[in-house]
């Protein structure tokens, strides 16, 4: 009940194309969101998060879609660049458990 | 003025050594974290501290002992290393239980 479910594990997408990562959970006691992205030698950055109370969050060309009723939440990357290649994780936590449960990860590169 | 910095970014040891891992952050930020990576690029929780205080040890064996001197540092010690602790470990930092963390660059730790 742990867990969080990501996918896809990799992603090629051409340049301009959108990208789009989804996972699932089923602990109905998270409460955060977050997306983090991370490239080659760096630790993970901080995208976008989202909380159960809304269904969509919106930062730039980056996209959180949340379906509370399905347990799954998606990172939507339009317009993709060649810089958006990295790993992205999402994650989800409790308030005052202080740990995230991290996805398993999605490689993403954006071709030229 | 990096926001979490850890040193060494690279370590190379051998089988039965002690060592240790530093952290330090600047963002005034009441709870830190130690997160281990493994190859397939997994994030899994080792230590919580929350003002100083320990909050989690995820089942992390005795030989890896944390120690948070202030809430600005936390610390790594491992003791008799082995193979299976070669990883990425990373520090982090976040305002609170269920907020954005701040990671650090990462310490590649590799058991020879």
């Amino acid at each position: 009940q742990q867990q969080v479910k990501q996918s896809p594990q990799s992603l090629i997408v051409q340049k301009g194309g959108i990208s789009i990562i989804n996972c699932a959970y089923e602990n109905t006691a998270f409460d955060y969101f977050p997306w983090y992205q991370q490239f080659p030698g760096k630790g993970p950055a901080l995208l976008i998060a989202i909380r159960p109370d809304v269904s969509e969050k919106k930062e730039g060309r980056f996209t959180i879609s949340f379906n509370k009723s399905a347990k799954q939440f998606s990172l939507h990357i339009m317009d993709s660049q060649p810089g958006d290649s990295a790993t992205y994780f999402c994650a989800a936590t409790t308030s005052g458990t202080y740990k995230y449960i991290f996805g398993t990860g999605t490689r993403l590169k954006v071709l030229a | 003025d990096t926001a979490v910095s850890q040193t060494p970014k690279y370590l190379v040891t051998q089988m039965g050594n002690d060592k240790s891992i530093k952290c330090e952050q600047n963002l005034g930020h009441d709870t830190m974290y130690w997160y281990k990576q493994d190859s397939k690029k997994f994030l899994k929780i080792m230590f919580s501290y929350n003002n100083k205080e320990l909050i989690i040890n995820e089942t992390v064996p005795n030989r890896f002992s944390p120690k948070s001197p202030d809430k600005a540092h936390l610390n790594l010690h491992i003791n008799s290393l082995e193979l299976g602790d070669s990883a990425v470990y990373f520090c982090a930092s976040s305002p609170d239980s269920n907020r954005g963390y701040t990671f650090g660059s990462g310490t590649r730790l590799t058991v020879v």
